[in-house]
């Protein structure tokens, strides 16, 4: 069974304070692993798509990397306006389903 | 260009009651997708429509719950006889690839 595990649950940063976020995911086939933020009320905004180990993608202060068990979203010097949850997923290839397979999200809070 | 969009953004229902959700995909995106947000939980699928295919209702909770997609755009979910345990944000998702997914922002039920 798909299985999507994101950590921490929360973290609370001071402005350029860097870290990282964790997302460890179990599929029978990696389609692709995708890195969403979502704001209070709003859906997920796309950020990142990630297809195979090794690869890394970057947009302003954010990079994600992925490895065959698990990937990585970089938060470099972060801002207050970076606070948001951060969602993870993955498509598997197998299955009929189109679907993605969510973890539960990463709830960042940066203070300034 | 114009992204996904959801209407109404608000609904608050009686028990007992049928609602009707509606989402408009971008323009093109042959794929769309339904998903359930509750509170403290990750994304759950719902249905998903791939062009004039036989949609994926695996996701479905129960038979009160129905989607049906029109011309290969709008899309409407139906939620029968409507519980308290129905209460969540509502996501819609549209795909020009079946692998990317886009987000509307999602329609919050409540369910009285």
């Amino acid at each position: 069974e798909d299985q999507v595990t994101q950590s921490p649950e929360a973290l609370r940063l001071q402005e350029g304070e860097s870290s990282s976020l964790n997302c460890s995911y179990t599929v029978s086939g990696l389609r692709g692993l995708f890195w969403y933020r979502q704001d209070p009320g709003k859906g997920p905004e796309f950020l990142f798509t990630l297809y195979s180990a090794g690869e890394e993608k970057e947009k302003e202060r954010l990079k994600a990397t992925l490895t065959k068990k698990e990937s990585f979203l970089h938060i470099t010097a972060p801002k207050p306006e970076d606070s948001a949850t951060y969602l993870c997923a993955v498509k598997d290839y197998g299955g009929s389903q189109g679907n993605l397979i969510f973890g539960k999200g990463t709830k960042l809070s940066v203070k300034p | 260009g114009a992204g996904v969009s959801q209407s109404p953004s608000n609904k608050v229902t009686e028990k007992g009651k049928d609602v009707e959700l509606r989402c408009d995909p971008i323009s093109g995106h042959t794929a769309l997708y339904w998903y359930r947000q509750s509170l403290g939980q990750g994304l759950e699928f719902l249905i998903y429509f791939q062009g004039n295919s036989a949609p994926d209702k695996s996701g479905l909770p129960s038979d009160r719950f129905s989607a049906e997609r029109t011309g290969g755009s709008v899309s409407t979910l139906t939620i029968q006889r409507t519980q308290q345990e129905d209460s969540a944000v509502y996501l819609c998702a549209s795909s020009w690839d079946s692998v990317e997914q886009f987000f509307g922002p999602g329609t919050r039920l409540t369910v009285l």
